[in-house]
């Protein structure tokens, strides 16, 4: 299956700072990536559908000036939280879905290890 | 809008008990079902995938069931361990290469 890393695994930062986390699909070429958003104690939330070459799809009620997400090449998708506040800090987590340039199909969603935010 | 639930939020059980986890979604026009294990503080590991065509798929002590026209898949632990423990997450896809909607997820405490 397919292989995702995300970079930093967590961050530490002051309020009012940019932080960019980095998500790759290592041995599989994905149009699509996917970003989530952990708070404590909660489940997963969709924030954004990240599209290879074209710009990113954002939930309702996500701010996609404040999370700007790049998807420049098929293999990495990028999410930048702009001006960072404390009430960002959560667990970050991307996902490749199931279907990809390369021609295979996978029916699983692949999810990253995902950053921990920390926003002081 | 796809809604999934599950139940129960938590659940403690001593070691070598078989449980069952939840899983309810309100559009069964599903692509897959799929179950996650997550530690505190960590990633979220495959568990076991279902296909909308399957109605059950195993993998060790662990077994999914998917009733697509219920809209319920459950998830049964044989002979939990303590290792078990962990907030157990269900997902269904909507379609090959959409996003999945999660459910809040069960925290599964198997005490020794």
């Amino acid at each position: 299956g397919a292989v995702v890393s995300q970079h930093p695994s967590w961050v530490i930062c002051k309020s009012g700072t940019s932080v960019k986390i980095e998500c790759r699909s290592l041995d599989f070429q994905a149009t699509t990536m996917f970003w989530y958003r952990q708070f404590p104690k909660q489940s997963l939330m969709l924030m954004a559908t990240s599209n290879e070459g074209s710009k990113a799809t954002y939930e309702q009620g996500v701010e996609k000036d404040k999370f700007l997400i790049n998807h420049a090449s098929l293999t990495l998708s990028t999410l930048t939280v702009t001006s960072a506040h404390p009430e960002d800090s959560s667990f970050y987590i991307c996902s490749v879905p199931g279907q990809g340039r390369a021609g295979v199909i996978y029916n699983e969603q692949f999810f990253g290890p995902g950053t921990r935010l920390t926003v002081l | 809008k796809q809604e999934v639930t599950q139940i129960p939020a938590a659940l403690s059980v001593p070691e070598g008990e078989n449980l069952v986890l939840n899983c309810s979604f309100t559009d069964s026009a599903i692509y897959n079902l799929q179950w996650f294990r997550q530690d505190p503080g960590k990633g979220l590991t495959s568990l076991l995938l279902i296909q909308s065509s399957q109605r059950e798929q195993t993998s060790g002590r662990l077994n999914a069931s998917l009733d697509k026209s219920s809209g319920r898949s459950t998830l049964y632990i044989a002979a939990s361990q303590p290792g078990d423990s962990a907030t157990y997450l269900c997902a269904v896809k909507a379609n090959g290469a959409g996003k999945s909607t999660f459910g809040d997820g069960t925290t599964l405490t198997v005490k020794p």
